[in-house]
């Protein structure tokens, strides 16, 4: 089983759609959770830091449920822009040696 | 603020020959790790220094590899003798503070590594 499992996708979303992706970890201990947005051919980019409490950063809402060991990223009203491939990220912590893990990431496309 | 810078962009080499891949973190981090992004792979994790000392080189696949922090600043990783599977993405990525676990990680655009 792999440390950080992500659905590969890709999901086709027509604009303005509200997609949902899902990740699920393995390290129970694990510390801190992101969400990355990567761009063809370049490099990753914090999207949004995840914690226990939820947040939201405009169109973004993202959800953690240590219980589950189970992270979720929200898009609401896509852009083509949000076009991307999205990464789950955790870092175990002081117990994990602090080796941040990448999911292999949901590919998203946004359709006109 | 200049962001992290990686070169070269793109290497070709064959195999048996060497590479040296080179990152310069964003001025003042004192955490700099490098990771690795084979074909249809998810990114791995190679190692962490805090300043100039490995703090975790666990992720290194094997002693072909060696990387450097001369001095704290910037990293090199050296292939030698490059290998076929080496091929890939190399990412750079720094952070400013001593606790690693809550920080956010900034990339650098990545080595594109093809070993023939």
């Amino acid at each position: 089983r792999k440390e950080v499992e992500q659905d590969p996708g890709p999901f086709n979303v027509p604009e303005g759609a509200t997609v949902a992706f899902n990740c699920t970890y393995s390290n129970s201990a694990s510390q801190s959770f992101f969400w990355y947005r990567q761009d063809c051919r370049k490099e990753p980019k914090l999207l949004m830091s995840v914690y226990s409490s939820g947040n939201e950063d405009g169109r973004f809402t993202a959800q953690l449920n240590r219980a589950s060991q189970y992270i979720s990223l929200l898009i609401r009203d896509s852009k083509l822009s949000d076009s991307a491939t999205y990464l789950c990220v955790v870092n175990p912590g002081e117990g994990g040696g602090f080796k941040t893990i990448f999911g292999a990431g949901t590919r998203l496309f946004v359709k006109a | 603020e200049a962001g992290v810078t990686q070169f070269p962009s793109h290497s070709v080499i064959e195999k048996g020959q060497t590479v040296t891949l080179r990152c310069d973190p964003i001025s003042g981090h004192d955490n700099l790790y490098w990771y690795r992004r084979v074909m249809g792979k998810e990114i791995k994790f190679l190692l962490h220094f805090v300043k100039e000392s490995k703090q975790d080189e666990s992720g290194m696949p094997n002693n072909r590899f060696l990387a450097e922090r001369t001095g704290g600043t910037y990293s090199t990783l050296k292939v030698q003798p490059a290998e076929l599977e080496d091929s890939g993405v190399y990412f750079c990525a720094s952070s400013p503070y001593r606790q690693p676990t809550q920080e956010t990680q900034y990339f650098g655009p990545g080595t594109r590594l093809l070993v023939l």
